[in-house]
């Protein structure tokens, strides 16, 4: 199976700054099967980014996706405390799908 | 709008064998796979398979084949997954989920505990 492997687990950033979130894949992903959720504490996931950089309905601009083959990535360009939750990485392009571990992103 | 509404916590001894459920509105029911995705603290999220209402076919993973079984009922738009043989490696929450452009639509989850 591919192995979503995601970095940092965990970091905190500060209103206003640029953040960046990886997510490496044991095998190449077709860019068409990642998707990106976001997860606030007792909520379920929601869809955040697919097809590696297609915002999903009511995600705020400053979120962007890029990626292809095993490396790809979520950027926040301005941080928010709205922003603060985990995230994590997705793939279809091969069974089993698979998630990524996650980031846990804090505001400062 | 789609809105999946899933069952209530459960409490079960192991051993035995739980069935929740999922009830779908605001969409066409029998037109979209439905998955079932674990989540713990230590494993994070996993998929457990799907099942695609228009036909009854199936796909899981096969970490979970004789473990969880996904069935739907089309008269009523729900889909269920029944798991069998409880242990505590059981223990958590488990969400229903619709697909299209990614898992588009998700339940509130079900917390399952597993008491020995």
């Amino acid at each position: 199976q591919i192995v979503l492997t995601q970095s940092p687990a965990i970091m905190s950033a500060s209103p206003g700054e640029k953040v960046t979130l990886t997510c490496s894949a044991s095998s190449s992903v077709s860019s068409s099967y990642l998707y990106w959720y976001q997860q606030k504490p007792g909520s379920s996931p929601k869809l955040w980014i697919y097809s590696t950089s297609n915002l999903a309905s009511g995600v705020p601009a400053r979120f962007s996706g890029s990626g292809s083959g095993t490396s790809y990535s979520l950027t926040i360009s301005s941080m928010e405390a709205e922003d603060a939750a985990s995230y994590f990485c997705h793939q279809w392009s091969s069974y089993p799908f698979t998630f990524g571990s996650g980031t846990k992103l804090e505001i400062k | 709008q789609a809105y999946l509404q899933q069952s209530g916590a459960e409490l079960v001894r192991s051993g035995a064998s739980v069935k929740m459920s999922c009830k779908a509105s605001g969409y066409t029911f029998t037109s979209y796979n439905m998955h079932w995705v674990k989540q713990t603290p230590g494993q994070g999220l996993e998929w457990i398979g799907y099942i695609y209402p228009g036909n009854g076919g199936t796909n899981y993973n096969q970490k979970f084949k004789g473990k969880a079984t996904l069935t739907a009922d089309t008269s009523s738009s729900t889909a269920y997954m029944q798991i069998s043989s409880l242990t505590s490696e059981d223990s958590a929450v488990y969400f229903c989920a619709r697909s299209s452009l990614g898992f588009d639509y998700w339940g509130q989850g079900t917390t399952l505990t597993v008491s020995s």
